[in-house]
């Protein structure tokens, strides 16, 4: 069971906006900022959305992520096959003496 | 470009110790922009944080594992460690180190490409 909670599953067609959504609490998400990551099929993670909707350099600006309260989205615009992985948020937590916590990641497929 | 590798065991022991290395190429550890951490990955499940260490040292732990892992860093070789005690099956996984930064202690912008970890007699 993660702190952070994400739908298992996202689809879309290509050219599609899809949205993925990541919900907390007021110890993580509420307090701290929040991170996206992309893994695509076979291989490492790669930092995707930084500071709740910072794009580090490369990422394409379909890719934009929000923060509301306890909560958290991510949103990809103009859908492409390459988009096809999982994506993770991640936040840090202050309960426990503190501790980075990740959603049980969403797996995307574009149809 | 900075590159992170891991090395070490493919496959150990219930009940013994893991331990791997990550050799930090392109870049200082002894940078004091970044901490440095440990994530894993079971098999087809998500990630979990292991921990992080800063170069000179005063690592933080993930409580679920904290009783028994020690990370620790090597400024001279360029790389830091970790040991994870007494595993058992639940502890098979694809071990990632990463680049973390002190901004943000969920920031992981730079990864290894990952080692797998089976814990199997």
């Amino acid at each position: 069971q993660s702190v952070l909670t994400q739908p298992p599953s996202a689809s879309g067609t290509p050219g599609q906006r899809v949205t993925i959504s990541c919900s907390g609490s007021s110890s993580n998400i509420g307090s701290n900022t929040v991170n996206w990551y992309q893994q695509l099929p076979g291989t490492a993670p790669k930092l995707l959305i930084y500071n709740n909707n910072q794009r580090p350099s490369g990422v394409p600006d379909r890719f934009s992520g929000s923060k509301s309260g306890t909560s958290a989205s991510l949103a990809i615009s103009g859908l492409q096959s390459e988009d096809e992985a999982d994506y993770y948020c991640a936040a840090w937590d202050d309960s426990l003496n503190g501790r980075a916590v990740f959603g049980g990641g969403t797996q995307l497929t574009v149809l | 470009q900075l590159l992170l590798q891991e090395s070490g065991p493919g496959l150990v022991k219930p009940s013994a110790t893991l331990s791997l290395t990550c050799t930090v190429s392109g870049g200082s550890i002894s940078s004091s922009s970044y901490y440095w951490a440990w994530i894993r990955q079971p098999p087809g499940k998500g990630l979990e944080w292991i921990g992080s260490i800063y170069y000179s040292g005063s690592p933080y732990y993930n409580p679920s594992l904290k009783s028994r892992v020690t990370i620790s860093v090597d400024t001279s070789n360029n790389e830091f460690s970790l040991k994870l005690t007494s595993v058992t099956a639940a502890d098979t996984a694809v071990y990632y180190c990463a680049r973390v930064s002190v901004g943000d202690y969920v920031e992981f912008d730079h990864w290894g490409q990952g080692t797998l970890v089976i814990v199997s007699s």
